[in-house]
């Protein structure tokens, strides 16, 4: 089964610089890569996702790079603010249309220092 | 319009006792999961249906069994809790929309406790 390694497991940054959390996976077939966050004693929320046709996406301040041949991505959010503070999880699957297992990598906990 | 609800939110129990956790979705979806997140964080999948259908059983006790009356709602059901079952059960649901994207919508968790 699929394997997601996620480093480092913490994190922290002064706010205003950038934060870059990297994940490696292990099963070649699979072909949809989410981050996943998740702020204290609440549920995890998608923040942006990447399949592997594509090999970099962007949103604002978020962007998701991923390498299919190293089996590696990475998340990278740039300009950070206080209320990125939170514990991103990494995650890879090979969707069957419907019945996606998703495996989670072990989070990182990111702080922003003011 | 809670996308995704699970009841009870805080679960405190003694060890042998058996307790049940509902999540109901009012997205449509038609598939729903069960995580667990223990206390290192860690979020792995124990159950997943499709259309009511169990399409993914991971390597779970069977003290632990999922119910799906219907594509809306997943209860989980645990006999015999042990220490070990403490931590927090998230529910979740998501649909395939063909366009690459196949966001899982969370609940907000059930904080379990077993005394």
């Amino acid at each position: 089964g699929e394997n997601v390694e996620q480093h480092p497991s913490t994190l922290s940054v002064q706010e205003g610089d950038s934060a870059v959390i990297k994940c490696t996976y292990s099963d070649s077939a699979s072909n949809y890569f989410p981050w996943y966050k998740q702020e204290l004693g609440k549920r995890p929320q998608l923040i942006i996702d990447i399949r592997s046709n594509v090999g970099e996406k962007k949103d604002q301040r978020i962007a998701v790079t991923l390498n299919k041949t190293a089996k590696h991505f990475s998340l990278h959010i740039t300009e950070t603010q206080p209320e990125d503070s939170a514990v991103y999880f990494c995650a890879a699957t090979g969707p069957l249309e419907g019945n996606e297992k998703l495996t989670f990598g072990t989070g990182t906990r990111l702080t922003i220092i003011p | 319009d809670t996308a995704v609800s699970q009841t009870p939110k805080y679960l405190v129990t003694q060890m042998g006792n058996d307790k049940s956790i509902k999540c109901e979705q009012n997205l449509g979806h038609d598939t729903m999961y069960w995580y667990k997140q223990d206390s290192k964080k860690f979020l792995k999948i124990m159950f997943s249906y499709n259309n009511k259908e169990l399409i993914i059983n991971e390597t779970v006790p069977n003290r632990f069994s999922p119910k799906s009356p219907d594509k809306a709602h997943l209860n989980l059901h645990i006999n015999s809790l042990e220490l070990g079952d403490s931590a927090v059960y998230f529910c979740a649901s998501s649909q395939y929309h063909g366009t690459g994207s196949y966001e899982q919508y969370f609940g907000p968790g059930t904080r379990l406790t077993v005394t």
